[in-house]
């Protein structure tokens, strides 16, 4: 399954609303995670199950999507926020990642 | 909460060869599943393979498939990645990470470094 991650960078400003978008190339359950990447680290997990929260991560971040379209969203960004997102479909063999998309300051 | 340290990068010619081990620490090792990750410098995540809480189940990117063999040692809390016949493109940070729900990786080493180069 091949995941297509849109936009590939966004530039935002604290207190923004941003949403990133996953696309996969055939439909599956929602065994999709979404996962936040600073620089010199790893990623760390933020969404698992397309839409659950894991925990210890802020509220302002939320997954939605089902099928082949898959959207992270954040309300409200912060200045920790800034980094690079990953989505992954957690459905079959071999495992996928989306391109990433880089959060920008504005 | 429990950690995984991954070892073993360098430094390696290409058609060489290199294991890279990853130990658990801080939580039940026997009862998760495991897998490698790399990153190309500057380039996203790479899923490179996956063993089974039991070691019997394995999976393999088709990029590494024939080439890199993965293994657990449960009693040793430790995972390996045996990488033979290296290439220029398999230069990358190889992460270490645990599945949590179905798939997706709750837990992730601090990477270690492999550079393939004549």
């Amino acid at each position: 399954i091949q995941m297509t991650q849109s936009p590939s960078s966004v530039s935002a400003s604290v207190g923004d609303i941003v949403t990133i978008t996953c696309q996969a190339s055939q439909a599956f359950s929602g065994w999709l995670a979404w996962y936040q990447q600073k620089p010199g680290k790893a990623p760390k997990l933020l969404i698992y199950s397309a839409s659950s929260l894991q925990t210890g991560v802020p509220s302002r971040f939320s997954g939605s999507g089902s099928g082949t379209e898959f959207t992270l969203t954040i309300r409200g960004l912060q200045p920790e926020d800034f980094a690079t997102y990953y989505c992954q479909q957690a459905n079959s063999f071999p495992l996928t990642f989306g391109g990433g998309t880089k959060v920008e300051i504005k | 909460e429990g950690q995984l340290v991954e070892s073993g990068g360098g430094l390696v010619q290409p058609g060489g060869s290199l294991r890279l081990s990853c130990v658990a620490s801080g939580f039940s090792f026997r009862s998760h599943e495991l897998n490698w990750v790399r990153q190309a410098p500057g380039k996203g995540l790479e899923w490179v393979s996956y063993i089974g809480a039991s070691g019997i189940t394995r999976y393999y990117a088709d990029s590494v498939k024939g080439r890199f063999t993965i293994s657990r040692d449960n009693a040793n809390n430790s995972v390996y990645l045996l990488m033979n016949n290296l290439r220029a493109e398999d230069t990358a940070v190889y992460y270490c990470a645990r599945v949590f729900n179905y798939l997706a990786f709750d837990m992730w080493g601090q990477g270690t470094t492999v550079t393939v180069s004549s």
